[in-house]
């Protein structure tokens, strides 16, 4: 089965600066990979994903990119804001039909200062 | 619409007694996960339902933990005779199933204390 390795499990930036998150997965036929915000007290929520057929996706100050060959992905936060403070969690799976292969990471928890 | 729903939000029972936890899915999504989040830890898969297909129980830490989905709907998940251990917040996921991806959509989480 799939097996996900997510690092750092803590990182601390200064507000402004930006932060990276990265993730690797082992079964080379994983083809989809969402990221999840979980902040403290609440339900993860996803707030971005990639397929396996683009290299780099963003969406304002969040971006992911991902390297099929090297079977790994990174979440990008940019311009980073103390409301960016939470856990967050990659994933990987395949997408399809009665699929159940998706695996999570252990969590990053981003800590940002004011 | 409504999102994933799950019921208690908190739980407090005594070592040794049954509990029952409740999830309602996203009406018309197929697919239903539940997941163990310890405390400070990441998502630990329980039992994942498709449809009308045999349910996946390979993440059941023990034969204590079962669950049901009556009706391709709501599910609960009972853990018998609870320990210490069982401890944590019980998350319930579903996503649409079919081909539609697998983005999945978490209920808010039961928080259960064993005394």
């Amino acid at each position: 089965g799939e097996n996900v390795e997510q690092h750092p499990s803590t990182l601390s930036v200064q507000e402004g600066d930006s932060a990276v998150i990265k993730c690797t997965y082992s079964d080379s036929a994983s083809n989809y990979f969402p990221w999840y915000k979980q902040e403290l007290g609440k339900r993860p929520q996803l707030i971005i994903d990639i397929r396996s057929n683009v290299g780099e996706k963003k969406d304002q100050r969040i971006a992911v990119t991902l390297n099929k060959t090297a079977k790994h992905f990174s979440l990008h936060i940019t311009e980073t804001q103390p409301e960016d403070s939470a856990v967050y969690f990659c994933a990987a799976s395949i997408d399809m039909y009665n699929n159940n292969d998706m695996r999570f990471g252990a969590g990053t928890r981003l800590t940002v200062k004011p | 619409g409504a999102g994933v729903s799950q019921s208690p939000s908190n739980k407090v029972t005594e070592k040794g007694k049954d509990v029952e936890l409740r999830c309602d899915p996203i009406s018309g999504h197929t697919a239903l996960y539940w997941y163990r989040q310890s405390l400070g830890q990441g998502l630990e898969f329980l039992i994942y339902f498709q449809g009308n297909s045999a349910p996946d129980k390979s993440g059941l830490p023990s034969d204590r933990f079962s669950a049901e989905r009556t009706g391709g709907s709501v599910s609960t998940l009972t853990i018998q005779r609870t320990q210490q251990e069982d401890s944590a917040v019980y998350l319930c996921a579903s996503s649409p199933g079919g081909h539609k991806g697998e983005t999945q959509y978490f209920g808010p989480g039961t928080r259960l204390l064993v005394l």
